[in-house]
């Protein structure tokens, strides 16, 4: 079947640490994005890329990375910069950014800070 | 920029009432809109979408009509079921090569028996 995956579903980050969200897609889409999502706020974007080895920043890129090394993976990672990282992340992807394209999600990552 | 404005939540309703959920949209040009759905503990899956003015989006039994002139794309449904208890997310795609998708806040819809 194909789909997106995230992984882990919960992650525990500790002060000062760097943690990686993992996002893998076999849809051949050539779009990924990353959002955040907080209680009552929609989603916003972190990060996205249209095609392998190129990434833009979104809206709240401060204190996040990305990599796009394979048109599969999408990996996000949170670094110690970023002050307020309790949130729950979604991986999306999409054929294009032409505009009509639907964005296909995974189902999440959970990111508590112990 | 662009952006989305739903309605304020969340909203309970009994099984098989009338939906409505409001949605506004500011943008240049003709963007693609989209409703979103949301379950408890996953990720999002398109409901529907209208790419250009007067198209209806259906699925599910869930309806929205695009309308420019009032620059809106409101959800209904006839009759609910418990089982439609969720997030809704109402979102904008603008036109162009680098287009990005803008949501709205989401509302929360629970359904009782």
């Amino acid at each position: 079947d194909g789909g997106i995956t995230q992984s882990p579903k919960y992650l525990f980050r500790k002060e000062g640490q760097n943690v990686t969200l993992s996002c893998e897609q076999n849809l051949n889409h050539d779009a990924m994005y990353w959002y955040r999502q907080d209680p009552g706020q929609g989603l916003r974007l972190i990060y996205y890329s249209q095609i392998v080895n190129d990434f833009q920043k979104g809206d709240i890129a401060e204190g996040y990375s990305v990599s796009r090394e394979k048109k599969e993976s999408f990996p996000l990672t949170v670094t110690s910069a970023q002050k307020n990282p309790t949130a729950f992340y979604l991986c999306a992807s999409s054929i294009g950014t032409g505009g009509t394209e639907t964005q296909y999600f995974g189902p999440g990552t959970r990111l508590l800070v112990l | 920029g662009d952006s989305v404005t739903q309605m304020e939540g969340p909203v309970t309703l009994s099984e098989e009432a009338f939906l409505t959920i409001n949605c506004t949209y500011t943008a240049t040009g003709y963007p693609s809109l989209f409703w979103y759905v949301q379950y408890p503990g996953e990720g999002l899956q398109l409901l529907l979408k209208a790419t250009k003015a007067d198209d209806k989006g259906s699925n599910k039994g869930f309806e929205a009509t695009y309308r420019k002139e009032t620059t809106s794309f409101h959800l209904e449904k006839g009759s609910v079921q418990v089982s439609d208890s969720a997030v809704y997310f109402c979102a904008l795609s603008s036109t162009g090569a680098n287009s990005k998708l803008t949501f709205g806040k989401g509302i929360t819809l629970s359904v009782r028996p």
